[in-house]
């Protein structure tokens, strides 16, 4: 079936403003995570979803990101009062469950705060 | 704190000739270890992974990693490689132990190819 799928693949937006990026994960994962990747680094933990729950959002930089997973499949990443900082490749993934599931990443959308 | 690095930013080989790619953690209790491949414009996909047993894990596309307790170490080879391999190389660890979608990633290296 189709792979992990994240919408929009590229966003650019001004600083100050908010914005929404959406992942689709493969039908019938459970677990779901959200990375983000800045230039020439590797892609960083932000938060994970088992199921509708936020099981671990240790990694959210800043009370300016929150993802939300309402029915336990689609999830959003919700960033306000973008910063030039916040410029990265941020990847979803998703797997079957908590353990030793393979994860399934996603393309990325690619966010320029300008 | 968990670490993962990779010491070697870039990388360039010729078609053909073997690869190694260095990483090096810092955990713990015993790693669950993983390498992965981005190609411009794509989703990370796993090479291979390292939980327990046989310490010489074999992966996709030819490639094989051999986890080394002593040095710290997962390093990743090719004996041959291909131009298709061109890509960048993440080699990552699991921060908790049985859950292994919240990963440390290193810097990655890029591998270029000569023809």
């Amino acid at each position: 079936g189709a792979g992990v799928s994240q919408t929009p693949s590229n966003k650019v937006t001004e600083k100050g403003k908010y914005v929404e990026l959406r992942c689709d994960p493969i039908s019938g994962h459970t677990a779901l995570y959200w990375y983000r990747q800045s230039l020439g680094q590797g892609p960083e933990f932000l938060i994970y979803f088992q199921g509708t729950g936020a099981a671990d959002d240790s990694g959210l930089p800043n009370d300016r990101f929150f993802a939300v997973r309402p029915e336990g499949s689609v999830s959003t990443l919700k960033i306000q009062r973008t910063e030039r900082g916040d410029s990265a490749v941020y990847l979803c993934a998703s797997s079957l469950d908590r353990g030793n599931s393979p994860l399934h990443f996603g393309n990325g959308t690619r966010l320029t705060v300008t | 704190a968990q670490s993962v690095t990779q010491p070697d930013i870039h990388i360039t080989v010729s078609e053909g000739a073997s690869l190694e790619l260095r990483c090096n953690y810092s955990y713990g209790a015993t790693p669950y270890l993983f390498w992965y491949v981005q190609s411009p414009g794509q989703g990370l996909q796993l090479l291979l992974k390292y939980f327990s047993g046989d310490t010489l894990v074999q992966g996709i596309k030819g490639f094989e990693a051999e986890f080394k307790r002593s040095q710290s170490s997962f390093n990743l080879r090719k004996p041959s490689v291909h131009w298709s391999d061109a890509a960048e190389y993440f080699c990552a660890v699991a921060q908790i132990s049985g859950n292994t979608g919240k990963l440390i990633f290193g810097q990655g290296t890029t591998l270029q190819v000569k023809p």
